[in-house]
């Protein structure tokens, strides 16, 4: 099946610094999604890719959906304590039923 | 709008109970989404429905899990009989594609504990 796999899988990084942490899958999506999770809630909905190359910004995070259609980039500048959580990159298929596939996550710490 | 709601947020059972969690989506939405999130394996999906039909189980771990979605706006995932091994965050999740929507939202989860 699809694996996703996100690196680094962990990072700790002084606040105003900048993040970047990357998806890689062994197939092609269409699709391409990046949640964060806060301690003991569930994934919260960051930036939705749906074309190779594409680049969109929410804020101060930047995110690129790979020309091979195979990777995903994630940019977060001038890091904030509130940036602390786990990063999930996501997959997703167009056509029939859409099926969502999660990476490994990247947790991220921030030292004020 | 209330996004997903899940219930109950927290529940420790003893091993061979019967567990069941449930899940009201946001409203339009016509898929539902059941993970299981552990610090081994990440976030799992276990089963999803479109517009109230099962399309992919393959993610349930065995038949002591079944989940029913008997109307647009409720689901259920069940254990049956639980085992410690089931302890986890169990979440669900929502999608409305006819909105433009290809991100699913989660609700909180629901912990369980299998002692």
């Amino acid at each position: 099946g699809q694996q996703l796999n996100q690196s680094p899988q962990s990072m700790f990084i002084q606040e105003g610094e900048d993040v970047s942490m990357n998806c890689t899958s062994s197939s092609i999506f269409n699709t391409w999604l990046w949640y964060k999770q806060d301690p003991g809630e569930g994934p919260v909905l960051l930036i939705a890719l749906y074309k190779a190359g594409e680049l969109t910004s929410n804020g101060r995070l930047t995110a690129q959906f790979g020309i091979t259609r195979k990777d995903s980039f994630l940019n977060i500048s001038a890091s904030i304590p509130s940036d602390v959580g786990i990063y999930f990159c996501a997959g997703q298929l167009s056509g029939g039923y859409q099926k969502v596939t999660f990476g490994t996550g990247t947790k991220l710490q921030v030292i004020p | 709008d209330a996004g997903v709601i899940q219930s109950p947020r927290h529940e420790v059972t003893e091993m061979g109970q019967e567990v069941t969690l449930r899940c009201k989506p946001i409203s339009g939405h016509n898929s539902l989404f059941w993970y299981r999130q552990t610090m081994m394996r990440g976030l799992e999906l276990l089963i999803y429905f479109n517009n109230n039909v099962p399309i992919d189980d393959s993610g349930m771990p065995e038949d002591r899990f079944s989940a029913k979605m008997p109307n647009a706006s409720f689901s259920t995932l069940k254990i049956q009989p639980s085992e410690p091994r089931d302890s986890a965050v169990y979440f669900c999740a929502s999608r409305g594609i006819r909105f433009g929507d290809f991100g699913a939202f989660f609700g909180q989860g629901t912990r369980l504990t299998v002692v």
